[in-house]
């Protein structure tokens, strides 16, 4: 079945730091990918998403591309704020399916906390 | 524009006892997703309701199940509940034909003791 892996985690960075969150993913058909955020006592959010291969997603100043040859979609952001400390989730749909009516499939989350 | 809300936001149980958790979708939204999330791990699938029927379900035993209303609001009821199903239950929200479109609540966080 389909499935997600994220880097281990927690990640600590200092602001204005380079950030880089590992994803890679195993799935049968050709699935949608997405970034989602969780910030403390909150729901998801989606961050970024990307519909087919070498796509890229951006938002925010994050971005992410869809890599097939490697099943990755690693998320980047350049310098990262205080206030991107969050859970970031990785995320697989495979929303062209016939029945897979836009289940998602998550990675374990990465914790992110930025120091000022 | 009330996003997706659910309710009630923390509860606690005895194991065995069952539990209903409520969620209303964003406005204009027809489908509506449960997902568990247990402590330090990845939201999973329940279920999906449309057009008032469970279209699709997640590897989750018949103890789960769930109800979808005219008005697009839905359920989840818990039978029988186990230590183990402490967890944040989200509810998730879309519109069919734009299922890119997902909006999730803030959650019930179930405890079982």
């Amino acid at each position: 079945g389909d499935s997600v892996t994220q880097m281990e985690g927690p990640v600590t960075l200092s602001e204005e730091a380079f950030l880089t969150i590992n994803c890679t993913y195993t799935a049968t058909g050709y699935p949608s990918l997405f970034w989602y955020v969780q910030y403390p006592g909150e729901g998801l959010q989606l961050l970024l998403k990307a519909t087919k291969a070498d796509d890229k997603g951006s938002n925010k100043g994050f971005e992410a591309t869809y890599r097939k040859e490697t099943t990755s979609f690693h998320l980047e952001k350049g310098s990262v704020q205080v206030s991107d400390s969050a859970v970031y989730f990785c995320a697989l749909s495979d929303l062209m399916g016939s029945t897979s009516y836009g289940k998602l499939t998550f990675g374990q989350g990465t914790i992110l906390t930025v120091h000022p | 524009d009330a996003g997706v809300t659910q309710s009630p936001t923390h509860l606690i149980k005895t194991r065995g006892q069952q539990v209903t958790l409520r969620c209303s979708p964003k406005s204009g939204h027809d489908t509506v997703s449960w997902y568990q999330q247990a402590l330090g791990q990845g939201p999973q699938f329940i279920f999906q309701y449309y057009e008032e029927e469970e279209r699709q379900r997640g590897n989750f035993p018949d103890r789960f199940s769930g109800h979808q209303f005219p008005n697009y609001s839905s359920e989840l009821n818990v039978n029988a509940l186990l230590l183990g199903d402490s967890a944040l239950y989200l509810c998730a929200s879309s519109l069919e034909g734009n299922r890119f479109s997902l909006h999730f609540g803030n959650g019930t966080r179930l405890t079982v003791t």
